[in-house]
């Protein structure tokens, strides 16, 4: 499979735990992307990377979040001292950094704290 | 990036076309009309991309009035498996970052 991967698809944690999600883009993909999706809501942008570099940071990615892709491949998102508000379906998407931008996304990581 | 306008929800007949209309009356003249879809509890799915042209791939047709301030997109034979929230974003195609999605239309066809 060639897609965008995202590990876990579900992750259980109790408030106050730290929990990481962890995405593979389309190998050839330089940029990625992580977006957050409550329920009825269409996906909130959180950060993007092209290459290692994190060019963009959302005023939604509170200091309790922090994302990193330290060799320009995979990218981890770091959620500390989790709070209910943070349940969500979390997002990853890659693009190339030419052409027309599209993206293509994951499958999701959802997230339920409790 | 100008905002979009979509109905909140339509349904549709299997087999039959669905149109689905976006209005974006304040797009500027470098800004690309996307559409994506989600089907429940999946990732979004790009669909088609355009600028000022018409563009047919082979997932659908995207028509972009002359004045480019409204969109359809057009399914020429919805299946059930085509059941999703639609979203139609404008956005300048080079800076490259993020979508702003909005809460998109659901599409319910119907057997």
């Amino acid at each position: 499979d060639t897609g965008v991967s995202q590990n876990p698809r579900h992750k259980i944690t109790k408030r106050g735990q730290n929990v990481t999600f962890r995405c593979d883009p389309i190998s050839e993909h330089n940029r990625l992307y992580w977006y957050r999706q409550t329920l009825g809501q269409g996906p909130e942008f959180l950060t993007y990377f092209q290459n290692e570099a994190q060019l963009e940071k959302s005023r939604l990615l509170s200091d309790r979040f922090s994302a990193e892709r330290p060799k320009g491949s995979f990218s981890t998102l770091e959620i500390q001292r989790t709070e209910q508000g943070d349940s969500a379906m979390y997002l990853c998407a890659s693009s190339l950094a030419v052409g027309s931008y599209e993206q293509y996304f994951g499958p999701g990581t959802r997230l339920t704290v409790t | 990036d100008a905002k979009t306008t979509q109905p909140t929800s339509m349904d549709c007949a299997e087999g039959r076309a669905a149109n689905l209309p976006c209005n974006h009356s304040t797009i500027s003249g470098n800004e690309y009309v996307y559409w994506y879809r989600q089907i429940h509890s999946q990732g979004p799915q790009y669909i088609i991309h355009g600028l000022k042209n018409n563009e047919t791939n082979e997932m659908a047709s995207l028509i972009i009035t002359e004045d480019r301030k409204s969109s359809t997109l057009i399914l020429p034979h919805a299946t059930l498996r085509d059941t999703a929230v639609y979203y139609c974003i404008v956005r300048v195609a080079n800076t490259g970052n993020q979508f702003y999605f909005g809460t998109g239309t659901s599409l319910t066809v119907i057997p």
